[in-house]
């Protein structure tokens, strides 16, 4: 079974930074990219960005770059997330995903599955 | 930036009715590149469908997907108990990849 477990809940003081983690099992993880999104309590998704595991090969939405920075340990199957100067609007459920992707149309593009999530708290 | 469009915002039915989602693209999406997720209170998103009409693994063929030009719609064609939930569309053609604001379904 494929299946992506993240790190546990974060409480942080505004300015801090911290760093989520996302092991990756059940699959070749090099093989596959893994996406970053979140979602503020009651709100809607964003796309944070997506990184290769096997050659740390990045994207990001131009909303989150310089703020965010996402980076893989292939050895120990393992994404990460770090959370820059951090600020109470950083406040949110933050979920990894992995990237499916289509042999027939060389596509890839939606998330399946889904980390459970981590929950982030920005609060002085 | 692509914006997705959801409507309605609620969708307020009973089991066995048939649900008709919307998401309209603000451009057009390329290679019909869009998916559909169903959230539940307090779980990670689903996938449903993408390439607009592809069934995710495991996922009933009540649910189904569908695009003309920058329209895309999801279907459930019997409600079950367990469907009621927050449904997201996203598009992944263009960078960067965005999602709709979601549609409720809830019990009448």
């Amino acid at each position: 079974e494929v299946q992506l477990v993240q790190s546990g809940a974060e409480v942080k003081k505004p300015g801090e930074s911290l760093k989520i983690s996302c092991k990756g099992s059940g699959y070749n993880f090099p093989d596959y990219w893994i996406g970053w999104v979140r979602q503020v309590p009651g709100k809607g998704l964003e796309w944070i960005g997506n990184i290769y595991p096997e050659d740390s090969g990045t994207t990001y939405n131009p909303s989150f770059q310089g703020h965010v920075t996402i980076s893989a340990d292939k050895s120990i199957t393992t994404a990460y997330l770090q959370l820059n100067s951090l600020r109470a609007s950083d406040t949110a459920m933050y979920f990894c995903a992995r990237l499916g992707y289509s042999a027939a149309t060389r596509t890839r593009g939606w998330f399946d599955p889904w980390g459970q999530g981590t929950l982030v708290t920005v609060s002085s | 930036e692509i914006v997705l469009t959801q409507s309605p915002a609620t969708l307020s039915l009973s089991p066995g009715e048939r649900a008709t989602l919307s998401c309209r693209a603000s451009q057009s999406v390329r290679s019909s590149y869009l998916a559909w997720y169903q959230q539940k209170p307090g779980q990670a998103p689903r996938l449903l469908i993408y390439g607009a009409s592809s069934r995710a693994t495991g996922i009933p063929d009540r649910f189904s997907g569908s695009r003309s030009g920058t329209d895309f719609t999801l279907t459930i064609s019997r409600l079950e108990p367990e469907d009621f939930a927050v449904y997201f569309c996203q598009q992944y053609g263009s960078s960067p990849w965005t999602f709709g604001q979601g549609t409720q379904v809830k019990i009448k």
